[in-house]
């Protein structure tokens, strides 16, 4: 166990569901991270919070919607998905800038059907 | 912004040689460079990292070297065991900021 929680570990969803991931760090971190990670492609950084508020939105598309109500919890909340949307969802936290104690949850693998 | 390229895609390597994996940045900003292993059905782990004040770091059997004026960065893995099978992935960043910049991933097979 990293510190890191995600739920729940695997997703199936249809195009017109509504659901939600949610991540829970144990790190006292301030910051906290989604990622996309899709075969034979860098991890994608989706969105940033720092001390609860959104820092970085890397043009996600609106049908993912973050949200950190604490600098412990993050959600993201997903509706309307497209099957390329399917891959694994990476939480991470980090005690501020990245060069310090940057530590990942083991994922969300996410089917879209 | 940062492109960090990563060679080679997948690697084989029979137990007890070395394994390298050799990654590129762009960003001459860029000094913080962690490495991270991801096994199956897990998030990726940090297993080594350098920052650009040194030229190589070591820990047991992994160490890392850094070439600043050349922009690139290689991980050094020697007494492989099956264990380290995974797939590795390199990172470049300023590290005031809150973006890693990601490699595309070398699978790492070692064969008994």
């Amino acid at each position: 166990e990293t510190g890191v929680t995600q739920t729940p570990r695997h997703l199936v969803m249809g195009m017109t569901n509504k659901k939600s991931l949610k991540c829970e760090q144990h790190l006292g971190h301030n910051a906290m991270y989604w990622y996309k990670q899709s075969a034979k492609k860098p991890l994608e950084l989706m969105f940033v919070y720092n001390f609860k508020e959104q820092t970085e939105n890397n043009s996600v598309p609106s049908r993912f919607s973050p949200e950190c109500p604490n600098s412990s919890h993050l959600f993201l909340h997903l509706h309307t998905l497209q099957p390329e949307d399917s891959a694994l969802y990476l939480c991470a936290s980090s005690q501020g800038p990245v060069g310090y104690g940057y530590t990942f949850g083991s994922g969300t693998r996410l089917t879209v059907v | 912004g940062e492109n960090v390229e990563q060679h080679p895609s997948t690697l084989s390597v029979q137990e007890g040689d070395s394994a390298v994996i050799k990654c590129t940045y762009s960003d001459s900003a860029s000094n913080y460079f962690p490495w991270y292993k991801q096994e199956l059905g897990k998030g990726p782990q940090l297993i080594i990292d350098i920052r650009s004040n040194v030229g190589e770091k070591k820990d047991q059997r992994i160490a890392v070297t850094l070439n600043k004026t050349a922009k690139h960065f290689s991980l050094h893995i020697t007494e492989t065991q099956p264990e380290d099978s995974a797939v590795y992935f390199c990172a470049a960043s300023r590290d005031t900021g809150n973006q890693f910049y990601f490699g595309t991933g070398t699978s790492l097979t070692v064969i008994p």
